[in-house]
């Protein structure tokens, strides 16, 4: 099984920030990954698949790069709105899996 | 405009069984299907899967030989049986629906269900 870690754990950053994370693949899945966005009691929205496609109504500060077993999601400009919590999610192989999530929390 | 709702959670002791429906809304097609959960305070694991057609099912181990994901395309519903069920089982379960045609990340995501496992 593909197992995925994702860092940091927590990331304190202030409006305006750029911010990076990381996630990491136990084995290559090319680019069959995603990342999504998840609030407090609300279910998770795609943002990102196939590693750095750009999921339709997801804003353009949003992106995603890497292929392989490492794999990046930048958001260019912190907004208010995107302080949550963020899960990169491999769909390579089955069973598929999720990376233990990113808290982006404000500095 | 897709619509997933979930419906079928609660409380159920251990050893018990609870059947999870998704009814589905806005879709033109039948698309492959997941079952997602999240324990309280936890992060998000993925539990199962059915193609479009429900030729294939898919599981995590840890519900392999107690969960079964099924589907009735008729009805526009998903469901997950679950049986012989454990205290880690207790998760908010989300039905989402499969990005594309052939198996992918999940692009409509359901409310969610709240399944507790408690003596």
């Amino acid at each position: 099984d593909i197992q995925m870690t994702q860092s940091p754990s927590t990331l304190s950053a202030s409006v305006g920030d750029r911010v990076t994370i990381t996630c990491r693949a136990s084995q290559s899945i090319s680019s069959w990954l995603a990342w999504y966005q998840q609030k407090p009691g609300k279910a998770p929205n795609l943002l990102i698949y196939k590693a750095s496609s750009l999921e339709s109504g997801v804003p353009s500060r949003f992106s995603g790069s890497g292929s392989g077993t490492e794999f990046t999601l930048t958001i260019s400009s912190l907004q208010p709105d995107d302080f949550a919590t963020y899960y990169c999610h491999q769909y390579n192989s089955f069973p598929y899996s999720f990376g233990q999530g990113t808290k982006l929390e404000i500095k | 405009q897709v619509q997933l709702v979930e419906s079928g959670g609660g409380a159920v002791q251990p050893g018990g069984s609870l059947r999870l429906s998704c009814a589905a809304s806005g879709i033109t097609r039948s698309y492959g299907m997941h079952w997602v959960r999240q324990a309280p305070g936890k992060g998000l694991e993925w539990v199962a899967f059915i193609r479009h057609d429900g030729s294939n099912q898919f599981y995590v181990d840890s519900v392999k030989g107690r969960f079964t994901i099924s589907r009735d395309n008729s009805k526009n519903t998903l469901y997950l049986q679950m049986n012989s069920l454990r205290a880690e089982d207790t998760a908010v379960y989300y039905c989402a629906k499969g990005k594309g045609v052939v198996p992918g990340p999940c692009d409509y995501w359901g409310q969610g269900t709240l399944v507790t496992v408690s003596s």
